[in-house]
């Protein structure tokens, strides 16, 4: 199975910040990435697919990168509607989570 | 698109459950539907994977216990759970393939709580 581990586990941030968040595979899942956005109390919502294609109706403040077995995720210009939990998923074999960034205020 | 989850509650370890997602929005035979479950306060595992053509897949800790399956007449995907284990107490969400493998739109969630 592929293992995706996902870093920061939790994040502080302060308003108008970029934030960053990385995932990284067990090995190569040739950019069959998926980023998803989970709001407390929700359920999650695509964000990002194929590493770097951002899902209809998303800001173009969020945006994604990466190859190989690493990837990340990108928040310009952090709002308070983007606190939330993000997750990454693996489709390149079976799917696979990353164990979630929490993302908090300063 | 819209994604309605039903069926959840408290159920005993050993016993059976049946969830049921109602879709509407898109042609709902077009397209495989995923469950996908979240325990309290943790992250996100995949459970079960049905084709457009009722070809199935299961995560190894469902196989046996778990099946998936569909009525596109009905526009509407179930999962039955038997032999079910605290452990798989969660919220169990529903979701549209996207055809690579991801997820494009998903339910609210059902809660399935399993204890004695």
């Amino acid at each position: 199975d592929i293992q995706m581990t996902q870093s920061p586990a939790s994040l502080s941030a302060s308003l108008g910040e970029t934030v960053t968040i990385e995932c990284r595979a067990s090995e190569d899942i040739y950019n069959g990435l998926a980023w998803y956005q989970q709001k407390p109390g929700k359920s999650p919502q695509l964000l990002i697919y194929n590493a770097n294609s951002l899902h209809t109706g998303v800001p173009s403040r969020f945006s994604g990168s990466g190859s190989g077995t690493q990837y990340s995720l990108k928040i310009n210009s952090l709002q308070s509607e983007d606190v939330a939990s993000y997750f990454c998923q693996q489709y390149y074999n079976y799917r696979t989570f990353g164990g979630g960034t929490k993302l908090e205020l300063k | 698109v819209q994604l309605v989850e039903s069926g959840g509650g408290l159920v005993q370890p050993g016993k059976s459950l049946k969830l049921s997602c109602s879709a509407s929005g898109f042609t709902f035979s077009s397209y495989g539907m995923h469950w996908i479950r979240q325990a309290p306060g943790k992250g996100l595992d995949w459970v079960a994977y049905i084709s457009s053509s009722s070809g199935t897949v299961y995560a190894d800790a469902v196989k046996g216990r778990f099946t998936i399956s569909r009525d596109n007449a009905k526009n509407t995907l179930y999962l039955q759970l038997n032999s079910l284990k605290s452990e798989d107490t969660a919220i169990y969400y529903c979701a549209r393939s996207a055809g690579a493998g991801y997820f494009d739109y998903w339910g609210q969630g059902v809660m399935v709580t399993v204890s004695s």
